[in-house]
């Protein structure tokens, strides 16, 4: 079946930083790859996704390209602040399968000013 | 954009009663909507797929008759939690799928704490 793993958290860095979240996947066929965000007591927002292999999703400084040779889809930003304090998500989807996605178990980014 | 609400936002019920949880797609149509189950500091567990006029499909595990879903329209699918117990307490969140022609992405809404006593 699919999976998702995710580098284990907490993540703890200081403002400016770089940083780097990992996401691997097990899949057939060509999944669709998404990084989720969720704050607080909220529900999951869309951070960014890749459709096919070598894509590069990004927003809000956040990036994540889709590589097919490592089923990897890593997400990476140049330089956090705290506002970005959250848990990542990495999931996948098959549009064949009507969106129904399998998540990784998510990753808790502490940003410290 | 697309805007996915779900009702209440937190909700505490004594143990035996049942609880509804409403989502509702609101600015477009939604003929699948998704229910999750997430314990603290845990990932999310798909329970059950909602189809708009068929009965919703749960995935192994899931009571179907503990978790009712009625997807009645195309903008709000309801979770029922029936004869609910304490470890039943859980964040629940549904999405909505928006989209068609096979490609398709997935709008979540902001979740229901359900504490019960």
């Amino acid at each position: 079946g699919n999976s998702v793993t995710q580098m284990e958290g907490p993540v703890t860095l200081s403002e400016e930083a770089f940083l780097t979240i990992n996401c691997t996947y097990t899949a057939t066929g060509y999944p669709s790859l998404f990084w989720y965000v969720q704050y607080p007591g909220e529900g999951l927002q869309l951070l960014l996704k890749a459709t096919k292999a070598d894509d590069k999703g990004s927003n809000k400084g956040f990036e994540a390209t889709y590589r097919k040779e490592t089923t990897s889809f890593h997400l990476e930003k140049g330089s956090v602040q705290v506002s970005d304090s959250a848990v990542y998500f990495c999931a996948l989807s098959y549009n064949t399968n009507a969106g129904k996605s399998t998540f990784g178990d998510g990753t808790t980014l502490t940003v410290k000013p | 954009g697309a805007v996915v609400s779900q009702h209440p936002s937190w909700v505490i019920c004594k143990s035996g009663t049942s609880v509804k949880i409403e989502c509702r797609s609101l600015d477009f149509q939604a003929t699948t909507m998704f229910w999750y189950r997430q314990f603290p500091k845990q990932s999310l567990m798909l329970m059950a797929t909602s189809n708009e006029g068929s009965k919703a499909t749960y995935e192994q595990g899931v009571e179907k008759d503990k978790f009712l879903i009625n997807h009645a329209s195309l903008t709000l699918s309801t979770l029922t939690v029936t004869s609910a117990h304490p470890e039943d307490s859980s964040f629940y969140i549904c999405s909505a799928l928006k989209g068609g022609q096979g490609t398709y992405e997935q709008y979540f809404g902001p979740g229901t704490r359900l504490t019960v006593t």
